[in-house]
């Protein structure tokens, strides 16, 4: 079956323009997650859906971030007036529940700040 | 909180040698343990998973995988290494109620012919 697609895979954009990056999960999977790769860093946790509802936002590392999910299916992750530092592969990844499944991840969107 | 440790950040193996990479963990009770592997500009495939059960586990692509509670361990095998095998190994960790992914920092693997 088809895995977890995202989209753009690259994207280039100006410093203080919005972005939004979409995630299309595994079908019939509840829980989605976004994580983000800077170079030369390891991956961070940003949010996680169970559903519609975000339980754990912890990650998102400020209010220019955002995310919502709809129809406990797609998910977008838009990032607010960027900056150069948002400058990083952004990655989701689904489960069949919370909890400890195994998250099957997207190839990602790079995200390019100039 | 818990921390996935890699201290490895970049190996070279000669194909056809074993190969072993090391992930602690710091965490109190048993955590559920992952192994993922990247290869360039792609996203994380699931080598192996530990939940419970026996300490040694089998993955894909010949892959293996040891837990020791008694070294807060959990270091990836595999007794040939190919070619192909060169990429980026991030171990990881769910625990306790929590869901997300606690990722190590990752160990870059290169092979030579």
């Amino acid at each position: 079956g088809a895995g977890v697609s995202q989209s753009p895979s690259n994207k280039v954009t100006e410093k203080g323009k919005d972005v939004e990056l979409r995630c299309d999960p595994i079908s019939g999977h509840t829980a989605l997650y976004w994580y983000r790769q800077r170079l030369g860093q390891g991956l961070e946790f940003l949010i996680y859906f169970q559903g519609n509802s975000a339980p754990d936002k912890s990650g998102l590392p400020s209010d220019r971030f955002s995310a919502e999910r709809t129809g406990g299916s797609v998910s977008t992750l838009t990032i607010q007036r960027t900056q150069q530092e948002d400058s990083a592969v952004y990655l989701c990844a689904s489960s069949s529940r919370a909890g400890n499944q195994p998250q099957h991840f997207g190839d990602g969107t790079r995200l390019s700040i100039l | 909180a818990q921390s996935v440790t890699q201290p490895d950040i970049h190996i070279t193996v000669s194909e056809g040698a074993s190969l072993e990479l090391r992930c602690n963990y710091s965490y109190g009770a048993t955590p559920y343990l992952f192994w993922y592997v990247q290869s360039p500009g792609q996203g994380l495939q699931l080598l192996l998973k530990y939940f419970s059960g026996d300490t040694l586990v089998q993955g894909i692509k010949g892959f293996e995988a040891e837990f020791k509670r008694s070294q807060s361990s959990f270091n990836l095998r595999k007794p040939s290494v190919h070619w192909s095998d060169a990429a980026e190994y991030f171990c990881a960790v769910i625990t306790g109620t929590a869901s997300k992914l606690t990722f190590g920092t990752g160990t870059r693997l290169q092979v030579t012919l």
